[in-house]
């Protein structure tokens, strides 16, 4: 079956410190790779996605590329700030349409980021 | 766009006791989703709706837990005889089904069984 295997947490680090939370992925054919973000109080949102293999998704400075060879979707940001401090989870869908489309999730990593 | 919303917040029931969750979807959202988080743990799939229709269910939903989405707008999700082990978040996110798959979720219910 499909499964998502994130790096073990939390994650502690200084303002403006280079981030990287690894993701890997267990999947048949070819998945779309997500990254959620969960601030505290609040609903799951969408961070970032990629769709194909070598898909680079980024927002708000995050980034992660699809790598179908290493079966990754390793997540980095270069400067973190305190307001990035949340929990992460990578997740994939198998498709975008019918059953495919629901997510399978890792467990999540706490980020806190120290002034 | 008001965004998902899920209520209650937060329920508190004892052992044995029915609960009802209700989840409006972002208007003309025709997928919708239900998942359930435990404490240290990613989000797991429950069950999904296409408008009305329930397209799949976990294994994890138990006889015991029933959803439904009447008219494909609102859904509810019924657990009854609770069990300390439902204790969880419930998650509700929907979907407008174009092939960009984003999902939005609502900040979930808690519940607690004691």
């Amino acid at each position: 079956g499909n499964s998502v295997t994130q790096m073990e947490g939390p994650v502690t680090l200084s303002e403006e410190a280079f981030l990287t939370i690894n993701c890997t992925y267990t999947a048949t054919g070819y998945p779309s790779l997500f990254w959620y973000v969960q601030y505290p109080g609040e609903g799951l949102q969408l961070l970032l996605k990629a769709t194909k293999a070598d898909d680079k998704g980024s927002n708000k400075g995050f980034e992660a590329t699809y790598r179908k060879e290493t079966t990754s979707f390793h997540l980095e940001k270069g400067s973190v700030q305190v307001s990035d401090s949340a929990v992460y989870f990578c997740a994939l869908s198998r498709g975008a349409t019918g059953a495919n489309s629901k997510l399978t999730f890792g467990k999540g990593i706490t980020l806190s980021v120290r002034p | 766009d008001t965004g998902v919303s899920q209520d209650p917040r937060h329920k508190i029931t004892k052992r044995g006791q029915n609960v009802t969750f209700r989840c409006d979807p972002i208007s003309e959202h025709n997928r919708l989703y239900w998942y359930r988080q435990t404490l240290g743990q990613g989000p797991e799939f429950l069950t999904y709706f296409q408008n009305e229709a329930q397209l799949e269910k976990s294994r994890l939903l138990s006889d015991r837990f029933s959803a439904e989405r009447p008219k494909g707008s609102f859904s509810t999700l019924e657990i009854q005889r609770t069990e300390q082990g439902d204790s969880a978040m419930y998650l509700c996110a929907s979907s407008p089904g174009t092939a960009k798959n984003i999902q939005y979720f609502g900040a979930g219910t808690r519940l607690s069984v004691l």
